[in-house]
């Protein structure tokens, strides 16, 4: 069973819509859990921590269900700016343990029209 | 400016050489990584290392072999033993393990 799970899509929404996008992983001991956004040949970069009590960056909101084992991503009012993949992240590992590493999803492609 | 670099971006190569990509960082970050990535895949941890002169097998490191002599560098060779070399790779860094990654810009290794 992989570690991450998300739903490909692709996922296409019209600008100033609100699309949300879940993500389950398998180990209950994860400690740590990321959104990043991956734009189309290029690298990943953090869009956001997700932290137990959720938190919101502006548009996005990031959520955490550890009964569930789901995080999620809501984008409120979307972009055309916003059209990329997102990719779920989590570890199961503390932070700064000798055994870290991280494990990404296959990501969740999202494309805004006008 | 502080940041990931890798070189070259692109990278052409014929079957049975080996290939070493590059990989800086002048973040002071303690760990490094490489992960390839195929199109429309995920990313696949290749090798990480966490400290100088240290480092571990990810998930798939046959055909792949690094070296950590200095905290900013985390050279990547890949042998004539990788069966399918051609790929996207990708450097990351993290201020210690399983902290957020921050990762370099990426090299199209194409081996014909």
């Amino acid at each position: 069973r992989k570690e991450v799970e998300q739903d490909p899509g692709p996922f296409n929404v019209p600008e100033g819509a609100t699309v949300a996008f879940n993500c389950t992983y398998s180990n209950s001991a994860s400690q740590s859990f990321f959104w990043y956004r991956q734009d189309c040949r290029k690298e990943p970069k953090l869009l956001m921590s997700v932290y137990s009590s959720g938190n919101e960056d502006g548009r996005f909101t990031a959520q955490l269900n550890r009964a569930s084992q789901y995080i999620s991503l809501l984008i409120r009012d979307s972009k055309l700016s916003d059209s990329a993949t997102y990719l779920c992240v989590v570890t199961p590992f503390l932070r700064g343990s000798t055994l870290g590493r991280l494990y990404f999803g296959r990501g969740t492609q999202l494309t805004v029209w006008p | 400016d502080g940041g990931i670099t890798q070189s070259p971006k692109y990278l052409f190569r014929k079957e049975g050489q080996n290939v070493t990509l590059s990989c800086e960082q002048n973040l002071n970050h303690d760990a490094m990584y490489w992960y390839r990535q195929d199109p429309g895949q995920g990313l696949r941890l290749i090798y990480y290392s966490q400290i100088v002169n240290d480092f571990q097998k990810g998930d798939i490191a046959e055909g792949y072999s690094v070296s950590r002599e200095k905290k900013e560098s985390f050279p990547l060779t890949v042998t004539s033993a990788q069966k399918n070399p051609t790929a996207f790779y990708l450097c990351a860094s993290s201020p210690q393990p399983t902290y957020e990654q921050y990762f370099g810009p990426g090299t199209r290794l194409t081996v014909t």
